[in-house]
This record gives structure tokens, C-alpha cells and sequence, in this order.
């Protein structure tokens, strides 16, 4: 199975503030990695997919990036509605695996 | 717009099967791939697997003995069913298309006697 180390785990911002969060997989996964919005209670929404494509609704203050093992996802000018956890998931060998989380904060 | 709604059990005993139903609207499960995940009480993802728009499955090795993954495509439903269940299969259960485009709200499963 392809492990994705996820970091960090936990992350505290200020509104208006630019977050990075970083996925490392055990190897190359060709861009096929996408990253999950979820609250508490709801059901995981998909923001990101191939890497960089925004989800039809994903607002344009979220990015993602990278290549090979490693990819990294951003959000520009946190608002309080961005208040959730994130995670990633690579989609390029069964079976699909998933990051550990990184749980966003406000300061 | 494409809607997933699970249904099953929230509590079964330890050494049963654990049965949910995923019911599909907006989108035939004819096409695209149809997965269940789920998420440990510390907040673990798992993919469990998938069935495709054509009825074939694959399934996480680390639950392969274990699981079986079905449809009815009349109904447009598929199913998870996982046996000899223990306390940690204990999680919250998703129905999702493909890698997680749509997902179902997720139904908590305990596994307690």
C-alpha cells in the first residue's frame, strides 16, 4: 500500500492568513491526489482532484500542487468558514489511501 | 445533482455481519465507480473498495477476506457487507462516487455486545 504522511497534524491561523498543508507519498502517485474539506458531523466534501483541478464550488482561495511523491495544498486568506480538517488522498494504486488529517484552527 | 443516502444498522454484535445499503439518485451506478469508506473514532480514513459501472469490485487487501461489495442496478443501489465484525470496525460508514466527488452523509456503525 502507498503511505501518505501528512503534516502537519494540527494548524492554527488567523483569518486572512495563507496556510500550507503538505501530503508525502511512498512513492510517485503521478498526480493522482485529491483533498477533503470536512466538518464535524458532515460528510467529507472534495475540493481538489489531479493534483490542482478545483472542484466545481471550491472557491479560488484553495490551490494544491506538486508532483512525483510530494504535494502540497493551500488556502489563501483563511476565513472562519475554512474552520474544518483536511485531507488527502492518492488515487493512483489500489488500494486508495488516505493522509492522517491536519486539523485547521483558528488563533 | 447526485445524492447518496446510506442505510443499515447502527449497532451489531461482535462476529456478525455488518450490512449497509448506499441508494443512488441523480446519477445511475451504471456508470462511474461506487466506493465505501469509513472513519475510525480517531480519525483514520479508510478505503474499503469499490464496485464499477460494469459490476467488477476491488477491495482493500487488508479487509479482502472479509468483505463483499454488490449492487442492484434496477434499484440503483449497492451494498457493503462485512463480516465476522469486531469492536474496531466500530466507525462511521461512507457510501462515495469515484474517488470521493460525492459522498453520502455517513452512517455510525458500533460493534458492541
Amino acid at each position: 500500500d502507498i503511505q501518505m504522511t501528512q503534516s502537519p497534524p494540527s494548524l492554527s491561523a488567523s483569518l486572512g492568513d495563507k496556510v500550507t498543508i503538505t501530503c508525502q507519498a511512498s512513492q510517485n502517485i503521478n498526480k493522482y491526489i485529491a483533498w477533503y474539506q470536512q466538518k464535524p458531523g458532515k460528510a467529507p466534501r472534495q475540493l481538489i482532484r489531479y493534483t490542482s483541478t478545483l472542484v466545481s464550488g471550491t472557491p479560488s482561495r484553495f490551490s494544491g500542487s506538486g508532483s512525483g511523491r510530494d504535494y502540497s495544498f493551500s488556502i489563501s486568506n483563511v476565513e472562519s468558514e475554512d474552520i474544518a480538517s483536511y485531507y488527502c488522498l492518492q488515487y493512483d494504486n489500489l488500494p486508495y489511501t488516505f493522509g492522517a488529517g491536519t486539523k485547521l484552527e483558528l488563533k | 445533482e447526485v445524492q447518496l443516502q446510506e442505510s443499515g444498522p447502527g449497532l451489531v454484535k461482535p462476529s456478525q455481519s455488518l450490512s449497509l445499503t448506499c441508494s443512488v439518485t441523480g446519477y445511475s451506478i451504471t456508470s462511474n465507480y461506487w466506493g465505501w469508506i469509513r472513519k475510525f473514532p480517531g480519525n483514520k480514513m479508510e478505503w474499503i473498495g469499490h464496485i464499477s459501472y460494469s459490476g467488477s469490485t476491488s477491495y482493500n487487501p487488508s479487509l479482502k477476506s472479509r468483505i463483499s461489495i454488490t449492487r442492484d442496478t434496477s434499484k440503483n443501489q449497492f451494498f457493503l457487507q462485512l463480516n465476522s465484525v469486531t469492536t474496531e470496525d466500530t466507525a462511521t460508514y461512507y457510501c462515495a462516487r469515484s474517488e470521493g466527488l460525492d459522498w453520502g452523509q455517513g452512517v455510525m456503525v458500533t460493534v458492541s455486545s
